[in-house]
């Protein structure tokens, strides 16, 4: 059984504030390493794909980071806006096919 | 259209009922999962196909039966479900690159919305 963590499992931060949150996984056999953006009575929306350790991408004001060595990756968001209020999952894979996802980290955005 | 789509949106049925999840998309994705979600849990894999053909199930119990019945549909048949399988269930879908089964990199997966199944 693979574990993905995710920490914190909630956060609430003021409009404006910076924050970040951390995904854990094994750190052998990696293949990739997903993340979700998950706004309620949506679908989950795809952030990044992540495959080399060091990576780094940035959508906006969101950003990633990969330490495949170590078995994190951070995602920070800068100046949240209540938009950005939504559970953000990561998922782990050792192989194209299989995604083990983590338990999310719920995200509210306070105006 | 870069929208994948599932019906019904919530679905309530007997134990004894039978019933089918349908999931549709028309971004030419040749890879296709069902996925579990309970409550405050991670969404777990249930099932992938890729070109139409079962290539992973991951131990589901055969109440629950999947089809692909061509390239855009997914369904996954309900039969004699218990209370304990009321969950959101996920279709996604995904690009398959590399032109086989063994050699096929899956890129991000494209979700649907779910389908929110109580099982009475």
């Amino acid at each position: 059984i693979l574990n993905v963590e995710q920490s914190p499992q909630s956060l609430h931060v003021q409009e404006g504030d910076s924050t970040n949150f951390t995904c854990s996984f094994p750190s052998s056999n990696f293949y990739a390493l997903h993340w979700y953006r998950w706004e309620t009575a949506k679908s989950p929306e795809a952030l990044f794909v992540m495959t080399l350790n060091g990576d780094e991408k940035k959508k906006g004001r969101i950003s990633a980071t990969l330490n495949t060595k170590e078995g994190y990756s951070y995602l920070y968001i800068k100046g949240s806006q209540p938009e950005d209020s939504a559970t953000y999952l990561c998922a782990f894979s050792r192989s194209a096919r299989q995604l083990t996802f983590g338990s999310g980290t719920q995200l509210t955005v306070l105006p | 259209d870069t929208e994948v789509t599932q019906t019904p949106k919530h679905l309530v049925m007997g134990m004894t009922n039978k019933k089918s999840l349908k999931c549709e998309q028309h971004m030419g994705h040749r890879a296709m999962y069902w996925y579990k979600q309970k409550a405050k849990k991670p969404p777990e894999l249930m099932f992938v196909y890729s070109y139409e053909k079962l290539s992973i199930n991951e131990s589901v119990p055969s109440r629950f039966s999947p089809e692909c019945p061509n390239s855009s549909l997914l369904n996954l048949h309900l039969h004699a479900l218990q209370p304990e399988d009321s969950a959101l269930y996920l279709c996604a879908s995904s690009q398959v690159t590399g032109g086989n089964l063994l050699s096929s990199l899956y890129n991000e997966q494209f979700f649907g919305p779910g389908t929110r199944l109580t099982v009475l």
